[in-house]
């Protein structure tokens, strides 16, 4: 079946403007998540989404940085005003997440985000 | 806070010899500990995990170890092949309600 899936591939954008960040999880995965990879760097935590409970939002960096998730499906990350130190790639994964159980967090390819 | 120290950051092996990656983890909650492979442009894919009520776990050329009293785990690839160049990330959970914490990955190179 289809995997997790991000758009755009790639975004570049001038200092100052905001932009949006999309991720669309495996169908039926509960729990949802964005990370922040910077070049050669490792993962950063943003936020975590599991189903209808209040999101993790520990990870996020500033109050420039917002997620939402409709419907317990797609979800968006927004940044406001972006900065050159936001430059990074955006990765978004998902799982499934029931019954206390752990499951493995499928990844998607990635938003590589340019900050001019 | 939870945090994950991952050993080395870089990692060259001749081709057929051993690799070990270590890591390490502050929280003594966590009960999940997950591995996941980077290969370039790709994002990360699970290699193997290992949960706190055992201490081994071997899937074929891959081996995990933990050792919960010293708060330490490890990957262990035997017989490595050019394909097992990536790079290599450690992570740590203490819930299913809760977020994985990854170590900050191991570039493995190895050498024909």
């Amino acid at each position: 079946g289809a995997g997790v899936s991000q758009s755009p591939s790639n975004k570049v954008t001038e200092k100052g403007k905001d932009v949006e960040l999309r991720c669309d999880p495996i169908s039926g995965h509960t729990a949802l998540y964005w990370y922040r990879q910077s070049l050669g760097q490792g993962l950063e935590f943003l936020i975590y989404f599991q189903g209808n409970s209040a999101p993790d939002k520990s990870g996020l960096p500033s109050d420039r940085f917002s997620a939402e998730r409709t419907g317990g499906s797609v979800s968006t990350l927004t940044i406001q005003r972006t900065q050159q130190e936001d430059s990074a790639v955006y990765l978004c994964a998902s799982s499934l997440m029931s019954g206390g159980s752990f499951y493995e967090q499928y990844f998607g390819p990635g938003t590589r985000l340019t900050v001019t | 806070g939870e945090n994950v120290e991952q050993h080395p950051s870089t990692l060259s092996v001749q081709e057929g010899d051993s690799a070990v990656i270590k890591c390490t983890y502050s929280d003594s909650a966590s009960n999940y500990f997950p591995w996941y492979k980077q290969e370039l442009g790709k994002g990360p894919q699970l290699i193997i995990d290992i949960r706190s009520n055992v201490g081994e776990k071997k899937d074929q050329r891959i081996a995990v170890t933990l050792n919960k009293t010293a708060k330490h785990f490890s990957l262990h690839i035997t017989e490595t092949q050019p394909e097992d160049s990536a790079v290599y990330f450690c992570a740590a959970s203490k819930s299913s309600a809760s977020k994985i914490i990854f170590g900050s990955g191991t570039r493995l190179s190895i050498r024909p």
